[in-house]
């Protein structure tokens, strides 16, 4: 398996501009899971999607922020506008078992908002 | 809802000793207990998990223990190499939600 794959690795932009954050999860997993990692709040489970269908939106910080899965290879983050404050990694998981927890981790994306 | 506490977070240890990592969580409805290492620049890696049936894990160097009465589970890693160096985080599941510890900083002294 190539695991979850996920674009930009980086993204540097200015507070105002849309953001994009893309993944492509492991092939046959059910499981679509968004994260953001600061250090002060650590790992926030921003959404999770189970057969392409969002399940829990709650970790959604506000109407800045949508998630989208159009099929079963592929869902975008997106911000917009962005502002520093959503300055974080961004990390894209899958999972087999349909469940919450989230078994795969994609490498993440950096991003800053200037 | 659950609360999952982690403790240290650092922990330096010399090559070849023993390191512990511990989490304690509030909701004994909790049934399934991963821990995860995180590399820098790479995103957390599942490496052992362990469910509420079960009291303890190994897995070569690695094992986890769960102790169900006192709401409390840990992390082994014995003969620890430099390149166990990473962060370490624990994780419940109660029912439909999940929740990560703030995690272990491990470094490994050669």
């Amino acid at each position: 398996d190539a695991g979850v794959i996920q674009s930009p690795r980086h993204e540097v932009t200015e507070m105002g501009q849309e953001v994009t954050l893309r993944c492509k999860p492991i092939s046959g997993h059910n499981s679509l899971f968004w994260y953001r990692q600061t250090m002060m709040r650590g790992l926030e489970l921003l959404i999770y999607f189970n057969n392409n269908v969002p399940i829990d939106d709650s970790g959604m910080p506000e109407d800045r922020f949508s998630a989208k899965m159009p099929n079963a290879s592929f869902s975008t983050l997106k911000i917009q506008p962005s502002e520093p404050r959503d300055s974080a990694v961004y990390f894209c998981a899958s999972s087999r078992t349909g469940g919450v927890q989230p078994q795969h981790f994609g490498d993440g994306t950096r991003l800053s908002i200037l | 809802g659950e609360n999952v506490e982690q403790h240290p977070s650092t922990l330096s240890v010399q090559e070849g000793d023993s390191a512990v990592i511990k989490c304690t969580y509030s909701d004994s409805a909790s049934n399934y207990f991963p821990w995860y290492k995180q590399e820098l620049g790479k995103g957390p890696q599942l490496i052992i998990d362990i469910r509420s049936n079960v009291g303890e894990k190994k897995d070569q160097r690695i094992a986890v223990t769960l102790n169900k009465t006192a709401k409390h589970f840990s992390l082994h890693i014995t003969e620890t190499q430099p390149e166990d160096s990473a962060v370490y985080f624990c994780a419940a599941r109660t029912g439909n939600q999940f929740y990560f510890g703030t995690g272990t900083s491990l470094t490994v002294i050669p």
